[in-house]
């Protein structure tokens, strides 16, 4: 089975731009969360999707957005960069099946984005 | 407040030494408790969880409710032990499947020495 996949891994933009970062889940896996990674903060929640629907969402500005798709696949958006929006970014991918105990999340690998 | 501590940012043994990794949380419920870990240029894994009351890789981790605590213990450290560990809270929502929000400690980074 193959895991979660983010795409693209690297990204280099520029203060004031946007970016969209995409993450597949693992096949069959109905749940999707984001985290931002940096040295300073830590590992930090952004939001979670569950069927096309934001469950949770982290205490993060508007600028950061999302959105999953009807096959599961997620899309995370930021809006007018900044430098400090440099992170890693990781997805993670968990099946949620109702009745089951806290599901595991599988993670992908991240995208790594650079605000100059 | 919901947060996980975890005090040592570095822990460093020999090999065959006892290892523990401390995690301590605040939380105003019962969460569920989980240790991921990431080795060198791998990605983020879970390693055990509280509920499953298991020993991975001869880790074992005790909830402790009374002292908010969840550290991560092994008898005899391995050189493939170091890596990067994370203490994770998951908070508990009744009648629900679970929301998938994990709140990370800071990390601890494991060096095994030869």
């Amino acid at each position: 089975k193959a895991g979660v996949t983010q795409t693209p891994r690297y990204l280099i933009k520029t203060r004031g731009q946007q970016v969209t970062l995409s993450c597949s889940p693992i096949s069959g896996h109905r749940s999707v969360s984001w985290y931002q990674q940096t040295p300073g903060q830590g590992l930090q929640f952004l939001f979670e999707y569950f069927s096309e629907t934001q469950r949770n969402k982290g205490n993060f500005p508007g600028r950061f957005s999302g959105r999953q798709f009807s096959n599961s696949r997620s899309e995370m958006n930021v809006s007018t960069l900044e430098l400090g929006d440099s992170a890693l970014y990781l997805c993670a991918s968990s099946l949620d099946r109702v009745g089951l105990v806290k599901n595991i999340q599988y993670f992908g690998a991240g995208t790594r984005l650079s605000v100059l | 407040a919901q947060r996980v501590t975890q005090p040592e940012k570095l822990l460093s043994v020999f090999k065959g030494a006892p290892v523990e990794l401390k995690c301590n949380y605040s939380y105003s419920g019962s969460p569920e408790l989980f240790w991921y870990v990431q080795y060198s240029r791998q990605r983020l894994q879970l390693l055990l969880r509280h509920i499953s009351r298991e020993s991975i890789k001869g880790f074992t981790a005790d909830l402790n409710k009374g002292e908010t605590s969840f550290h991560l213990k092994k008898p005899f450290a391995q050189e493939e032990d170091s890596a990067m560990y994370y203490c994770a809270l998951s908070p508990v929502i009744p009648f629900s499947g679970g929301y998938n929000k994990l709140i990370f400690g800071a990390g601890t980074r494991l060096a095994v020495h030869p």
